[in-house]
């Protein structure tokens, strides 16, 4: 069965700080990977990873995958209140169409 | 704003009823999916349409259904509503491309938050 694991589940840091968001998972047919960031609303789209060793980067957030490990870290530099929230990680199988699988997400919380 | 519309945004109703949610994908896109995010299960995939037929199915239970129409706006019905399907009900929309060129990212719909009483 698909899985995705992420740790930690939860995170409090103060601004400024610098955090590694860690995505693990088990899937039969690997075809991407993304990363969420839910705040009180819906999902927002903030990676999508395909390849290993390529890094893919937004402002303060830098996201990279190793397909042979079979992880994902999200990093976030120099934290502001506002990345508070929880970040999901999702695998999506090919199986069969497009299969998402979702871990738990990370809950950050950001103090001033 | 994604793009993605759902209504209701709240829907309150009782043990043993019919519900129906809609959602309308953002402007081109073919595929939508619907999710269910609940607090103890997080965010469960349950069903993919693309240009109305079903693509994927995740863990949806039987007393659920849905379908895509030819406008590409979907629909989720939920039956025989228990307490336990009280939950946020997202629905998603990509654009389909061919498998092996490019790869998909969901643009989420803002969520109907059913509470089954």
């Amino acid at each position: 069965e698909d899985k995705v694991v992420q740790s930690p589940l939860s995170l409090v840091v103060h601004e400024g700080d610098t955090v590694t968001l860690n995505c693990s998972y088990e899937v039969t047919n690997f075809r991407s990977l993304l990363w969420y960031k839910q705040e009180k609303k819906a999902p927002t789209f903030l990676f999508m990873l395909t390849s290993s060793g390529i890094e893919k980067k937004s402002g303060r957030l830098s996201s990279i995958l190793d397909k042979k490990e079979l992880f994902s870290i999200l990093n976030i530099t120099a934290t502001q209140t506002g990345d508070s929230a929880v970040y999901l990680c999702a695998v999506e199988n090919g199986n069969y169409g497009q299969n998402f699988v979702f871990g738990p997400g990370t809950r950050l919380s950001v103090l001033p | 704003d994604s793009g993605v519309t759902q209504t209701p945004k709240h829907l309150i109703t009782a043990t043993g009823q019919r519900v129906t949610l809609r959602c309308s994908p953002r402007s081109g896109d073919l595929s939508v999916y619907w999710y269910q995010q609940s607090l103890d299960q997080g965010l469960q995939f349950l069903i993919q349409y693309y240009n109305g037929e079903e693509r994927a199915k995740g863990n949806i239970l039987e007393r659920f259904s849905a379908q895509q129409f030819p406008d590409l706006h979907s629909e989720l019905n939920l039956s025989s509503l228990e307490l336990g399907d009280s939950a946020l009900y997202f629905c998603a929309s990509s654009v389909e491309r061919k498998l092996g060129l490019q790869y998909n990212e969901q643009f989420f719909g803002p969520g109907t938050r059913l509470t089954v009483l």
